[in-house]
């Protein structure tokens, strides 16, 4: 267990709305991510955090943002949600422990927009 | 591009039976690749994963996987396949930014 917690674990919304979703860290690592999970596409990396204020776009980020201003929580917004954006959000860290960039997984988030 | 192709999107099977999962990568780098796991309702959790020295690797609960450069595959395996063993499994490629390149997924059903 690394110590990941997300916030909240379900929630419906409506189109239009913006949502938030928190990934909370214990163990103060330096990289975070942000995933989503759709049925046949595995997992797809939305953005991720290489320290406090550093962030970068991964390979579906348009209609994201993400802020991290605590080593501890990374942020990912949904500016106004989308049925497209239903999804399974999982937050992850890098774990380098042993020279091996290992990526240890929250429990997820279930979002469904309507 | 970069990619990682699981071969078998669904694989269904009795108790007792073996397993082998086929993984192969397309990526020019150095490489270090992993195998994860996803229980019905959870989160994802590592199985195993390579770096370097010995191609064959083991991992949790029965599972190993080997790595063969010559033909960029990274395969699981587990001789003797249980109800419990029930998920969905995923190979992944780590890449020098620290980041990781997934595959779809294999979804393993275990008939009691």
């Amino acid at each position: 267990d690394a110590g990941i917690t997300q916030s909240p674990r379900h929630k419906v919304t409506e189109t239009g709305t913006p949502v938030t979703l928190r990934c909370h860290q214990t163990e103060n690592h330096r990289y975070m991510y942000w995933y989503r999970q759709d049925p046949g596409h595995g997992l797809r990396l939305i953005h991720y955090s290489y320290g406090v204020k550093d962030t970068d776009k991964g390979e579906v980020s348009d209609g994201y943002s993400v802020s991290r201003s605590k080593t501890e929580d990374f942020l990912l917004t949904l500016e106004s949600a989308t049925s497209s954006q239903t999804s399974v959000y999982f937050c992850a860290i890098r774990d380098p422990t042993g020279g091996v960039d290992t990526q240890y997984f929250g429990p997820g988030t279930r979002l469904t927009v309507l | 591009a970069q990619s990682v192709s699981q071969h078998n999107h669904h694989v269904i099977l009795s108790e007792a039976a073996s397993l082998e999962l086929g993984c192969n990568y397309s990526y020019g780098g150095t490489v270090n690749l992993f195998w994860y796991v996803q229980y019905p309702g959870q989160h994802l959790q590592l199985l195993l994963k390579y770096f370097s020295g010995d191609p064959l690797v083991k991992g949790i609960k029965g599972f190993e996987a080997e790595f063969i450069k010559s033909k960029f595959s990274f395969n699981l395996r587990k001789p003797s396949v249980q109800w419990s063993d029930t998920a969905e499994y995923f190979c992944a490629v780590g890449k020098s930014n620290y980041q990781l390149i997934w595959g779809a997924g294999t979804k393993l059903i275990i008939k009691p």
